[in-house]
């Protein structure tokens, strides 16, 4: 069974300001891992995504993670953030056998400040 | 591509009455998963369909139920209502072979 833990329930931050928000997983098999982002009153929206390959992986709107296999992390970064950042943020896994059940963590409000 | 879409948007049901919900995944899509998001929480997998069989199913109990069609909508089927129902409903679905999920905006439902 896989499990999800994102460290940070909120992270306020100002406009320009880098941003971190942490994943970490559990899993006694290989994992996919993903971000998603939720903005208010809407479905989950696609970040990115770490299949294979290379540990830093690029998505959508600047947003960048990086996995570590050996600190079972998946960290989600951007150099400098903007309002239309404040959302609420997913971090999730999936086995590499069952890619379709996605294990979400509790989930991290990101807000940004001008 | 119209994307996913579910119906309704809310509905505010009294416990231990049943509740239908539905999404219409994108053409293609022959996967289709539901998820329960409570307030604050991130979402929890319900179950999941393929070419209209169920094909995975995460802890909740047999009142919660689905269906897939042919023209890719889908149903959950909630009976006997109760207060902890109540949630964000989320429906995904993914074409074969994709790593990708994409997501409907969701039914928020409230039970009293």
């Amino acid at each position: 069974a896989q499990s999800v833990t994102q460290l940070d329930s909120q992270v306020p931050v100002f406009e320009e300001a880098p941003v971190e928000l942490r994943c970490n997983y559990s899993s006694s098999v290989s994992v996919y891992l993903f971000w998603y982002v939720q903005y208010p009153n809407q479905g989950l929206q696609l970040l990115l995504k770490y299949l294979s390959g290379s540990t830093l992986v690029k998505g959508i709107n600047g947003f960048e993670a990086e996995f570590n296999k050996s600190q079972t992390s998946f960290h989600l970064r951007k150099p400098s953030v903007h309002i239309s950042d404040t959302a609420e943020y997913f971090c999730a896994v999936s086995d590499r056998l069952n890619t379709d059940k996605l294990i979400f963590g509790t989930g991290t409000r990101l807000q940004v400040f001008p | 591509e119209t994307g996913v879409t579910q119906s309704p948007t809310h509905l505010i049901k009294t416990r231990g009455q049943q509740v239908t919900l539905r999404c219409s995944s994108q053409s293609g899509h022959n996967t289709v998963s539901w998820y329960q998001q409570a307030l604050g929480q991130g979402p929890q997998f319900i179950f999941q369909y393929y070419r209209e069989e169920e094909n995975g199913r995460g802890n909740f109990p047999p009142r919660f139920s689905g269906l897939q069609f042919p023209n890719y909508s889908s149903e959950l089927n909630v009976n006997a209502l109760e207060l902890d129902d109540s949630a964000l409903y989320l429906c995904a679905s993914s074409p074969d072979g994709s790593y990708e999920q994409y997501f409907g905006p969701g039914t928020r439902l409230t039970v009293t």
